[in-house]
């Protein structure tokens, strides 16, 4: 089965500055599909951002950008200017490309300090 | 708003009763998935259906069943309910006949069992 690593239980950030979140994942496809959730202290789940695997070029959203290396099997978020409203709990998802299910990483709690 | 409804928000109930947990999926998603979130937990991965057949199965208690209705709506089944069966239930639901979809997750409901 497929696994998602994020090594970084939780992180900080001061507001305005830069903060990058990382994923790997172990596969053997070579096609398939990479998310990044948010879960603030509400506890909603947000799709912040996604990535098809065939494209090289890196997904952006606004703030938030990926460094996607197939190679590596990496999948890192970059918030840029961070702001006190992105402080929740990221987990990074991957998906097979025969629509299997998702599979989560255990998360990354960021905290953004004023 | 994700468009996927899941009620109740909140259910309060004693050790060894039964709950119904109900999901509404987003128009025109025929896939619907169940995880569990207990506090400061990841996701574990319940059950998934498509288009009203099981098609995936994580790590559900035999406790535990669930349906997905010819509406598509779906219903998650908790009996003989224990202490350590508290968590937040998410349901989500995905459009898989595109395979970059997410998922898009409802509010969740907050279980707690005392």
């Amino acid at each position: 089965a497929q696994t998602v690593t994020q090594s970084q239980p939780e992180m900080s950030v001061q507001e305005a500055e830069t903060v990058t979140l990382s994923c790997t994942y172990d596969t053997s496809e070579s096609d398939y599909y990479l998310f990044w959730y948010k879960q603030p202290p509400s506890r909603q789940m947000i799709l912040v951002i996604r990535q098809e695997a065939y494209k090289q070029q890196n997904a952006t959203e606004n703030r938030f950008s990926v460094n996607f290396q197939k190679a590596a099997k990496s999948f890192s978020l970059k918030i840029s200017d961070s702001q006190l409203g992105d402080a929740a709990m990221y987990f990074c998802a991957y998906r097979g490309y025969n629509f299997n299910k998702f599979y989560f990483g255990s998360g990354t709690k960021l905290n953004v300090k004023p | 708003d994700s468009g996927v409804t899941q009620t109740p928000k909140h259910l309060i109930t004693a050790t060894g009763q039964r709950v119904t947990l109900r999901c509404s999926p987003r128009s025109g998603d025929l896939s619907v998935y169940w995880y569990q979130q207990s506090l400061d937990q990841g996701l574990q991965f319940l059950i998934q259906y498509y288009n009203g057949e099981e098609r995936a199965k994580g790590n559900i208690l035999e406790r535990f069943s669930a349906q997905q209705f010819p509406d598509l709506h779906s219903e998650l089944n908790l009996s003989s309910l224990e202490l350590g069966d508290s968590a937040l239930y998410f349901c989500a639901s995905s459009d898989d006949r595109v395979g970059n979809s997410p998922l898009h997750f409802g509010n969740g409901t907050r279980l707690t069992v005392t």
